[in-house]
């Protein structure tokens, strides 16, 4: 089975922190695929990155990064300089080679304080 | 914008009634995928179609069913809805390969009362 676990339920920052969001994730497919989404206040979700499993070179996206480490089993996010516009709630997926459904965390709520 | 279009956006309906969701893919994605967000269950899989056809199944009760039509539109029915189905229900696409990443509509939130 397929599992996705962010222990962080909630994280409050205030703006210009760092803050990092973990993901740690369990499958026995040993080719999968790693994802973020964000769903802001408005409700939808928002593709942020995809990590393939055999790939794991770390993603810089401007004040966006992800830290990818299948020793750990864990694919963490990091928000550098956060803004206010950054709270939300994210979510990390997991995806199985042969299977098409995403397994998603139950997400971690961001806010960021002014 | 995702490209993915979902309606109704907001939906009321009483206890008993059966209602229809509605989910337009991107251009070109093959596959849709129905995903029910609640507080207490987060988000779940519901089912995924792949040009017509049924491709995997999910947590759906046998009260809800889909279909996937021609054109690549997909409509979720439920019906004999309880209080409990109130949720966020979300419609994504994409191409059919499994490295590719799903892209979600702004969802039908479904209050039943």
């Amino acid at each position: 089975a397929q599992k996705v676990t962010q222990a962080q339920t909630e994280i409050s920052v205030v703006e210009k922190e760092d803050v990092t969001l973990d993901c740690v994730y369990e499958t026995r497919d040993t080719t999968y695929y790693l994802f973020w989404y964000k769903q802001p206040p408005s409700g939808e979700l928002v593709f942020l990155i995809r990590r393939n499993s055999f790939d794991e070179q770390n993603e810089i996206s401007g004040r966006y990064s992800w830290n990818f480490q299948k020793s750990t089993s864990s694919f963490n996010f990091t928000i550098t300089a956060s803004q206010v516009v950054d709270s939300a709630v994210y979510f990390c997926a997991l995806r199985g080679g042969g299977a098409q459904k995403l397994v998603f965390g139950q997400g971690t709520r961001l806010t960021i304080n002014p | 914008d995702s490209g993915v279009t979902q309606t109704p956006k907001h939906l009321i309906t009483a206890t008993g009634q059966r209602v229809t969701l509605r989910c337009s893919p991107r251009s070109g994605d093959l596959s849709v995928y129905w995903y029910q967000q609640s507080l207490d269950q987060g988000l779940q899989f519901l089912i995924q179609y792949y040009n017509g056809e049924e491709r995997a199944k999910g947590n759906i009760l046998e009260r809800f069913s889909a279909q996937q039509f021609p054109d690549l539109h997909s409509e979720l029915n439920l019906s004999s809805l309880e209080l409990g189905d109130s949720a966020l229900y979300f419609c994504a696409s994409s191409v059919a390969e499994p490295n590719t990443e799903a892209f979600f509509g702004q969802g039908t939130r479904l209050t039943v009362v």
